[in-house]
């Protein structure tokens, strides 16, 4: 059974940074692209960002471009997300998810001061 | 990046059928574009119920399915239940990025 579980969300105030983590199991992580999606309260769902299997491409959406980072360790099934100068529209429930369709529960970014 | 249509609501009856759809700003939605429908109902996480057009899970009702129609992606649901109400969204692979449609929001009544 595959598992995707997020961590590292929490309070930050606006300028900050935040590290988001996600452990994998249940399928071959190495083998794999794996995005981050992220959603405001109350607003439909927004793609961030993705990785291909080996780290070798990495593509943004153009709001997080510049401030966002991803990036995976195979050898420990792990995705991340570092988020830099982050703004109140960062607000929002951050998930991992990997192809075909698996996602995990979300980890909650707050941006205020 | 390109905008992802869909119908802001639509009502269908217990029992009845409904199709929602999935539009490109670009052009013809196709295959190459991996169309996926997702689920989500309040305070939930989101659900996938279809992947690359109209392949479905495990845990996919067989009430639904996928296709291209017209131009777009497609999601109808044959025998909608009340359980079958929710906020469900589109999404496409456009020049190797992700774009979510708005969401549709079905209601059952």
């Amino acid at each position: 059974e595959v598992q995707l579980v997020e961590s590292g969300g929490g309070l930050v105030q606006p300028g900050g940074s935040l590290r988001l983590s996600c452990a994998a199991s249940g399928l071959i992580f190495s083998t794999h692209w794996m995005d981050w999606v992220r959603q405001a309260p109350g607003k439909g769902l927004v793609w961030v960002a993705r990785i291909k299997s080996d780290g070798s491409n990495i593509k943004y959406a153009d709001s997080v471009t510049g401030r966002f980072t991803i990036s995976r360790d195979n050898a420990k099934n792990n995705l991340y997300l570092q988020m830099n100068n982050l703004g109140a529209e960062d607000t929002a429930v951050y998930y991992c998810t990997v192809n075909p369709g698996y996602w995990g529960q979300g980890t909650l970014v707050t941006v205020s001061s | 990046q390109a905008v992802v249509t869909q119908e802001p609501s639509l009502t269908v009856s217990p029992g009845g059928t409904v199709t929602l759809t999935c539009g490109s700003s670009t052009g013809p939605v196709t295959s190459g574009h991996y169309p996926y429908w997702y689920q989500q109902k309040p305070g939930q996480v989101p659900r996938t119920l279809i992947y690359d057009t109209n392949n479905i899970h495990s845990w996919t009702p067989a009430r639904f399915s996928g296709s291209l129609l017209g131009g777009k992606a497609a999601l109808t649901l044959a025998g909608a239940l009340p359980e079958d109400e929710a906020e469900y969204y589109c999404l496409l692979v456009q020049s190797g990025a992700l774009v979510f449609g708005g969401g549709t929001k079905l209601t059952v009544l």
